[in-house]
């Protein structure tokens, strides 16, 4: 199962909005609405920010959302803080009865 | 509320073998299966697989065949992952994550293993 593709990095200015691709195949994303999304500070352990594609855990500000078209999902992060800063990754649950994380993309702040 | 215990970082010698401890209370062990995740240094998350805690039954992801045993002692609420035969690239931090549902919504802290001579 290969790892499903993130951009390397992306960058926004407080306030601002940032949205994080995240491909797979007909196999994954496109296949289950099981599209989760973590964040990760350096020397921390992920953080569930998204869950089935859209949902918030409780807890997780508002400004986190995601999305999901064809085998592509996204996460938008709006009104950009310095705390977001972090690596944020994406998971899909796969018709191989597995799990496959995106490559990780690193959000700067400006 | 959950909370997931890991068994401290260590050194090993490669051909060794190490045995990673995840000690769980805030739930009932087996209602939730037990998730391993690999991160290599500067890398990404890589899920390992997964060992069922009512039935035993594990599931390991390609890469983790053979040398790589999820087990656990439900009188301690406790999850292992063992990892035999260590090699250079086994040099990781390793996190739990017990989940029923197709998401992680709790990790342990992780543990660092480094595998060097």
């Amino acid at each position: 199962q290969s790892a499903l593709t993130q951009p390397a990095s992306v960058s926004g200015s407080p306030g601002q909005s940032i949205t994080i691709s995240c491909t797979g195949t007909s196999s994954d994303v496109g296949h289950y609405n099981y599209v989760s999304w973590y964040q990760q500070h350096p020397g921390k352990a992920p953080k569930l920010m998204i869950y089935e594609v859209s949902n918030r855990p409780s807890g997780v500000s508002y400004r986190f959302s995601g999305s999901k078209s064809g085998n592509t999902a996204s996460l938008t992060i709006s009104g950009l803080q310095a705390e977001d800063e972090a690596d944020y990754y994406c998971s899909s649950y796969t018709t191989s009865i597995s799990w496959v994380f995106g490559g990780g993309t690193k959000l700067t702040v400006l | 509320q959950v909370q997931l215990v890991q068994s401290g970082s260590g050194l090993k010698k490669p051909g060794a073998s190490v045995k990673v401890s995840c000690k769980t209370s805030g739930y009932t062990f087996t209602t939730y299966g037990m998730n391993w995740v690999r991160q290599a240094p500067g890398q990404g998350l890589e899920w390992m697989g997964w060992i069922n805690t009512n039935t035993g039954n594990p599931a390991y992801a390609q890469g983790f065949t053979g040398r790589f045993v999820f087990s656990f002692d439900t009188s301690v609420s406790t999850a292992y992952l063992q990892i035999n035969n260590l090699r250079a690239e086994d040099t990781a931090v390793y996190y739990c994550a017990p989940s029923d549902s197709y998401y992680f919504e709790y990790w342990g802290h992780g543990t660092l293993v480094t595998v060097s001579s």
